[in-house]
């Protein structure tokens, strides 16, 4: 089963808006990922937080953790064309795996 | 450095055929990981080696057998295909630390088709 899930399942939004997108999931983490994916193409990492942190930063990238929700947010601002992707979350729970889940797609209009 | 490579990029294999599909790091990682990846799904483990010498079972094992060769290459065998196993498969690799697990590095794919 699914460690993460992801909300909304797809995103549309006009080019210069932000999107945000939410994770959810079930037990205590070590931390949790971001990873895009664009179109046939592998996933590439976005951000790390670690289950002590509660906000981190990269570029256009926002993420939040709150663990007594057991939830997260990741935020693009000022989109892009080229951000249209599908966007993937991951815990790691210790137990050497990372859980995915079904993703959220968003496609960014010009 | 090339990352996480994967051969072959496509197959197309008739239903009962096998083949091994290769999957090599040359980021000294620990850990090394088989998914697939279905139309509008996330990912599915397959199966994982924590490190050189071991390999574990993830979510979907059935029809698939790995081998850990040595610390950079990490091997996915089919023995005998069916067409439900017609996906996209990714390897990736990561390093394990005491405080939880490093961001993980994908290659770029194998899509394989079983008629």
């Amino acid at each position: 089963s699914q460690q993460g899930e992801e909300d909304p399942q797809a995103l549309s939004i006009q080019e210069g808006e932000n999107a945000t997108m939410n994770c959810s999931y079930k037990t205590s983490i070590n931390n949790l990922q971001w990873y895009r994916q664009n179109s046939g193409r592998g996933l590439v990492h976005l951000i790390l937080i670690r289950s002590n942190e509660r906000e981190k930063h990269s570029g256009r990238l926002r993420v939040t953790l709150d663990t007594s929700k057991k939830s997260s947010s990741l935020l693009i601002t000022a989109s892009r064309a080229a951000d249209t992707a599908s966007y993937f979350c991951a815990t790691d729970i210790g137990d050497y795996k990372l859980s995915f889940g079904a993703g959220t797609t968003v496609t960014v209009r010009a | 450095n090339a990352g996480v490579t994967q051969t072959p990029k496509f197959q197309v294999l008739k239903t009962g055929q096998s083949m091994t599909l290769q999957c090599a790091q040359d980021m000294n990682h620990n850990s090394m990981y088989w998914y697939r990846q279905d139309p509008g799904m996330g990912l599915r483990l397959i199966y994982y080696s924590a490190s050189e010498g071991t390999t574990d079972k993830g979510e979907v094992p059935n029809g698939y057998n790995v081998s850990r060769l040595n610390k950079r290459e990490f091997s996915l065998r089919l023995e005998s295909a069916a067409p439900s196993q017609t996906s996209v498969y990714f390897c990736a690799s990561t390093i394990v630390r005491d405080r939880g697990m490093d961001e993980q590095f994908f290659g770029p794919g194998t899509r394989l088709t079983v008629l």
